[in-house]
């Protein structure tokens, strides 16, 4: 079984680019979600998505968007980069209680993670 | 702001011994308490998830326990391996309304096990 896949796995961009990052989950879980580390920083929830629809959003501009498309898979951008945008971003995908109507206890499976280098 | 304390924030252990750290968490609309183990260089990955007061999980050497009245739960790796060396996080599910899909992290416990 497949695991969670994210692409890039590295990429280094300028001040004011936009970067778009993509997350393919496991076959089955439609539940995805995004959280973003950074030095010092514990990892911080970015959005997560079930069945193409946003559920939550954490404290992050607006300039952190995403979205799932019908297969589950996602992606998530981010414009106008800044330095404080470099930061290992992790996708993770779950069941999320598939069987319970999308609740339940969501336990994740992360991908690899891409890093962002902002210069 | 949800606060979901780890300690110690680090370890240093020989191999063999055992070792345990804390996970302090609001005990307000609680829904469930996960433990993720993340070792440099590979993805975090799923230990334990934990629902009910008083829950005990094992998985090998390590175990967890859950004290939902009093918001905590310990992680405990008894006989520690090198190979334990890792970050251990642990991170809140809050139950419905805005909470759906999010976990808390704590910043994580980086324990590491000399041979």
């Amino acid at each position: 079984k497949a695991g969670v896949t994210q692409t890039p796995r590295y990429l280094i961009k300028t001040r004011g680019q936009q970067v778009t990052l993509s997350c393919s989950p496991i076959s089955g879980h439609r539940s995805v979600s995004w959280y973003q580390q950074t030095p010092g920083q514990g990892l911080q929830f970015l959005f997560e998505y079930f069945s193409e629809t946003q559920r939550n959003k954490g404290n992050f501009p607006g300039r952190f968007s995403g979205r799932q498309f019908s297969n589950s898979r996602s992606e998530m951008n981010v414009s106008t980069l800044e330095l404080g945008d470099s930061a290992l971003y992790l996708c993770a995908s779950s069941l999320a209680g598939a069987d319970f109507g999308g609740f339940g206890a969501n336990v994740l499976t992360f991908g690899a993670g891409s890093r962002l280098t902002v210069l | 702001i949800l606060n979901v304390e780890q300690s110690p924030q680090s370890l240093h252990v020989q191999e063999g011994d055992s070792t345990n750290f804390t996970c302090s968490f609001p005990s307000s609309n609680f829904y469930a308490l996960h433990w993720y183990r993340w070792e440099t260089a590979k993805s975090p990955e799923a230990l334990f998830v934990m629902t009910l007061n008083g829950d005990e999980k094992k998985k090998g050497r390590i175990s967890a326990t859950l004290n939902t009245k009093e918001g905590y739960s310990y992680l405990y790796i008894k006989g520690s391996q090198p190979e334990d060396s890792a970050t251990y996080l642990c991170a809140l599910q809050n139950a419905g309304g805005t909470s759906y899909g999010k976990l808390t992290f704590g910043q994580g416990t980086i324990l590491t096990v000399h041979p």
